[in-house]
């Protein structure tokens, strides 16, 4: 069963560096996101991506970050100047254009900042 | 401003039991209601997902109950297993490709 796959699994940076994290989304969706989750707490969207643009972004997608499709696979999210605050779980999930309620996670990447 | 709220926080259960986890939310345009599991470590998993025009859906041992004028839903897990432990999330989404605003979360235990 294809699956969104997230590298790496735990990141470790220091405040005010740049991070990139990876996704292979599921081959044949269209639709692509991040979601956080601090430690214990809900999982909060932060941005949506669509036919190479940000469909949708929240309060928490300020100018540090920013999303990529650098090829036909892989889906990045980069942070430009990481903050204590932004250590947390990071998922990706895709889904089908025609009908694409359903999004799938990827297995997370977590981010620590110290 | 909270969107989805969830109920109870945490769930102990015996096993054989049934686990009943309720969602509010207050924006009449949502129009899809998942289901999310989660394992410690782990990404949420689209367990069961409902859509408003009809009022339940049973996969297995898991029903989700829709009721569209109380704005509400709800899952239920039958016959509950010590693997069923977990985290469960529901989320609500406005037309698809959209995104999902997710509740605060159920930690359910099931003893054995």
């Amino acid at each position: 069963e294809p699956e969104v796959t997230q590298t790496p699994s735990h990141q470790v940076t220091q405040m005010g560096q740049e991070v990139i994290l990876r996704c292979v989304p599921i081959s044949n969706h269209l639709y692509f996101y991040w979601y956080r989750q601090i430690l214990g707490q809900k999982v909060e969207f932060l941005v949506s991506f669509y036919n190479n643009e940000i469909s949708e972004k929240s309060e928490i997608f300020d100018d540090q970050f920013s999303v990529e499709r650098p090829d036909g696979s892989n889906f990045t999210l980069k942070i430009r100047s990481t903050k204590l605050e932004d250590s947390a779980m990071y998922f990706c999930a895709s889904s089908r254009l025609a009908g694409g309620y359903e999004q799938y996670f990827g297995p997370g990447t977590r981010l620590t900042v110290t | 401003q909270q969107q989805v709220k969830q109920s109870p926080q945490s769930l102990i259960v015996q096993k054989g039991g049934i686990s009943i986890i309720n969602c509010a939310y207050e924006n009449t345009a949502f129009d899809y209601f998942p289901w999310y599991q989660q394992f410690p470590g782990k990404g949420p998993a689209l367990l069961i997902a409902i859509r408003p025009d009809v009022s339940e859906k049973k996969e297995g041992r898991f029903t989700i109950s829709f009721n569209k004028s109380a704005k509400q839903f709800s899952l239920h897990i039958m016959d509950s297993q010590p693997g069923d432990s977990a985290t469960y999330f529901c989320a609500v989404a406005r037309g698809a490709g959209n995104k999902l605003t997710f509740g605060g979360g159920t930690r359910v235990l099931v003893k054995p």
